[in-house]
């Protein structure tokens, strides 16, 4: 089974603090993907990368930025975490196969 | 943009009792995704559906891809506690993109 794992599930962080998301998936995955879930918005994209060191913004890009170094690994950065940016983020890699995404378990970052 | 309308946005059901949920959108879709989102867990992909028309079954669950190709039904037979979560649909907008839905949460009642 693929296995997509994000490094922590919950993280408390300041205002101004700059924020890494980690995201690792060990099945040769291309394309990998940086989702934010918040109620009664469902997911939303926020960047995307179809290959290494390539990246694409999706529908909410503001406030943060990626890095794809290596296939395997997907990093989100929070230049400058503020009080809106408390969410569950959800990083997903897609699956060839099914063209389905298979998803982390999710990382809850509250910024206070 | 585009959008995808999920209903009901949320239900609460009998144990036993049969569940349908669906999605539907002003847009044409290729691919039709269904997950399941467990509490504090990503979702998972229940069902994938590729052709208007196609009836596809996963244990308990069938869903449907239209044939208008504008909406999606997901049907759950004989719910059960373990059923309980979000449902997302999800339609394919770009070679690798897919927009969401905002979930139907079902509760199950024992």
């Amino acid at each position: 089974d693929v296995k997509v794992t994000q490094s922590s599930r919950y993280l408390v962080k300041r205002t101004g603090e700059k924020v890494f998301l980690e995201c690792v998936q060990d099945m040769d995955h291309e394309n990998m993907f940086w989702y934010r879930q918040d109620p009664g918005l469902g997911l939303r994209l926020i960047y995307f990368s179809y290959d290494v060191k390539m990246k694409e913004k999706g529908d909410i890009p503001e406030g943060y930025s990626v890095s794809r170094e290596k296939k395997e690994r997907f990093s989100l950065i929070l230049e400058s975490a503020s009080t809106n940016q408390t969410s569950m983020y959800l990083c997903a890699s897609r699956d060839r196969g099914t063209g389905g995404y298979t998803f982390g378990s999710g990382t809850r970052l509250t910024v206070v | 943009g585009q959008q995808l309308n999920q209903s009901p946005q949320s239900m609460f059901i009998q144990e036993g009792e049969d569940v349908s949920m669906n999605c539907t959108s002003s847009s044409i879709f290729n691919t039709w995704l269904w997950y399941k989102q467990d509490p504090g867990e990503g979702p998972v992909l229940l069902i994938a559906l590729y052709k208007a028309g196609e009836l596809t079954s996963n244990g308990r669950l069938t869903a449907q891809f239209g044939i208008t190709r504008k909406d999606s039904f997901l049907n759950i037979s004989a719910s059960i506690p373990s059923d309980v979560g979000i449902y997302f649909c999800a339609g394919q907008t770009g070679t690798y993109k897919y927009i969401f839905g905002t979930g139907t949460r079902l509760k199950v009642l024992a």
